[in-house]
């Protein structure tokens, strides 16, 4: 079975910092790109990063870019997203996402559960 | 960025009856290279992750039910649950991958 659990969302305060994991299992993971996708409470979907299955392609949305960073270890079977300089607006429940992909364009077809990020003073 | 525009926002539906969503994209998402909408649908149920329902526009993700049906092309889409069941009952996403992923606002889909 396909899972994926993300952990080290919490309280932080503007300007701070925070590491979220995504722990998978079930699937190959190293086969697998994968996303970071975040929904503010009440709000709706806002895709966040993409890392290839060998961390060889990144993109950032424009609204965290030069303050988030994503990473992999394939040994691990683990995703990370590294936060820094959060703002109020960064406040959502994140996502990792399994993607399947044609060529450059993936759809996810497996979510977690998510982990919430709150900042505020 | 490619703008994701879904209508309505909400509707209410009785059971057994159908409901439509309709999803446009600020450009065609049709690949010229292989002829595929790049076009999916989510499921969002209360308290709980979206869950893949269509993906090239109408290719049914396995075990949905066949109620849920996608169609459409180059900008203009549509999600249509053919008899609602009280399980529909969530907020349901349309999300292009044509270039960085964008989804719809969501719509609400409940119970008349």
């Amino acid at each position: 079975e396909v899972q994926l659990v993300e952990s080290g969302g919490g309280l932080v305060q503007p300007g701070g910092s925070l590491r979220l994991s995504c722990a998978a299992s079930g699937f190959t993971f190293s086969s697998f790109s994968i996303n970071w996708v975040r929904q503010a409470p009440g709000k709706g979907l806002e895709w966040v990063s993409y890392i290839s299955s060998s961390s060889d392609i990144i993109f950032y949305a424009d609204s965290v870019k030069g303050r988030f960073t994503i990473s992999r270890d394939n040994a691990k079977n683990s995703l990370y997203l590294q936060m820094n300089s959060l703002r109020a607006e960064d406040t959502a429940v994140y996502y990792c996402a399994r993607n399947l992909c044609s060529g450059s364009s993936c759809y996810s077809d497996y979510w977690g559960q998510g982990t919430l990020v709150t900042v505020s003073s | 960025d490619i703008v994701m525009t879904q209508s309505p926002d909400s509707l209410a539906v009785s059971l057994g009856e159908r409901a439509t969503i309709n999803c446009k994209s600020s450009q065609s998402v049709l690949s010229s290279s292989n002829n595929k909408n790049y076009l999916a649908w989510y499921q969002q149920r209360p308290g709980q992750p979206p869950k893949l329902l269509i993906y090239w526009a109408s290719t049914r993700e396995s075990g949905v039910p066949d109620r849920f049906i996608g169609s459409g092309s180059g900008a203009d889409f549509t999600l249509t649950i053919s008899s609602l069941q009280a399980e529909d009952v969530a907020v349901y996403y349309c999300q292009q991958h044509y270039g960085s992923p964008t989804f719809g606002q969501g719509t609400k889909v409940g119970i008349k």
